[in-house]
């Protein structure tokens, strides 16, 4: 059975602070893995991960996958309180059924 | 991207009850799809809303419970029927971009009582 875990489950820092934020997946062929950001309802697209060891980065953001050891990292640098929010991982697959795996979930609380 | 809207924002209904939920998108796409988010819990698929054709239901899903209808390339609708107190979720449509990116509507947050 296709499995996304996320750890921590949850995490509270100081503004500032960098965090880092993993997934780790088994899923049968594999096409992708993504981040989101959920606030209020709406998970918010950050990134979409295909290839091992190439960065993506968006301002204080940046994410890698790795294929071999099946996991992914979320960095975010110089925390601000409004990163505080869920951080969602999801993996989809390249044949059979369309749908994005989800991982539980990562709560990040940042205190000013 | 594509600017996605959902509406109702939100509702409170009545057991028994049923609840449409209306998704557009500005452009045009091929893959939509239906997710529920259940209280405290991650997001789960409920079904790929196909233009001129059935829905295709995920396991634990059916069609008499959440029918979906998709007459076109930018609009959908998930009706929730029969509703119960365990059917208060957050419902989101979705649509797959041409390079494989995924992006969630506004999302709708039912209350069944």
């Amino acid at each position: 059975e296709d499995k996304v875990v996320q750890s921590p489950l949850s995490l509270v820092v100081h503004e500032g602070d960098t965090v880092t934020l993993n997934c780790s997946y088994e899923v049968t062929n594999f096409r992708s893995l993504l981040w989101y950001k959920q606030e209020k309802k709406a998970p918010t697209f950050l990134f979409m991960l295909t290839s091992s060891g190439i960065e993506k980065k968006s301002g204080r953001l940046s994410s890698i996958l790795d294929k071999k050891e099946l996991f992914s990292i979320l960095n975010i640098t110089a925390t601000q309180t409004g990163d505080s929010a869920v951080y969602l991982c999801a993996v989809g697959r390249r044949q059979g059924a369309q749908k994005l795996v989800f991982g539980q979930g990562t709560r990040l609380t940042i205190n000013p | 991207s594509a600017v996605i809207s959902q509406k109702p924002s939100r509702d409170i209904c009545q057991r028994g009850t049923s609840l449409t939920i209306q998704c557009q998108v500005d452009s045009q796409v091929t893959m939509m799809f239906w997710y529920r988010q259940q209280p405290g819990q991650s997001l789960t698929l409920i079904a790929t809303a196909n233009q001129g054709s059935e829905a295709t239901y995920e396991s634990g899903f059916v069609i008499d419970k959440f029918p979906i209808s998709r007459p076109n390339l930018t609009f959908s609708t998930l009706t929730v029927s029969n509703m119960s107190p365990e059917d208060s979720s957050i419902y989101l449509c979705s649509l797959r971009s041409f390079w494989d990116e995924q992006f969630f509507g506004p999302g709708t947050r039912l209350t069944v009582l």
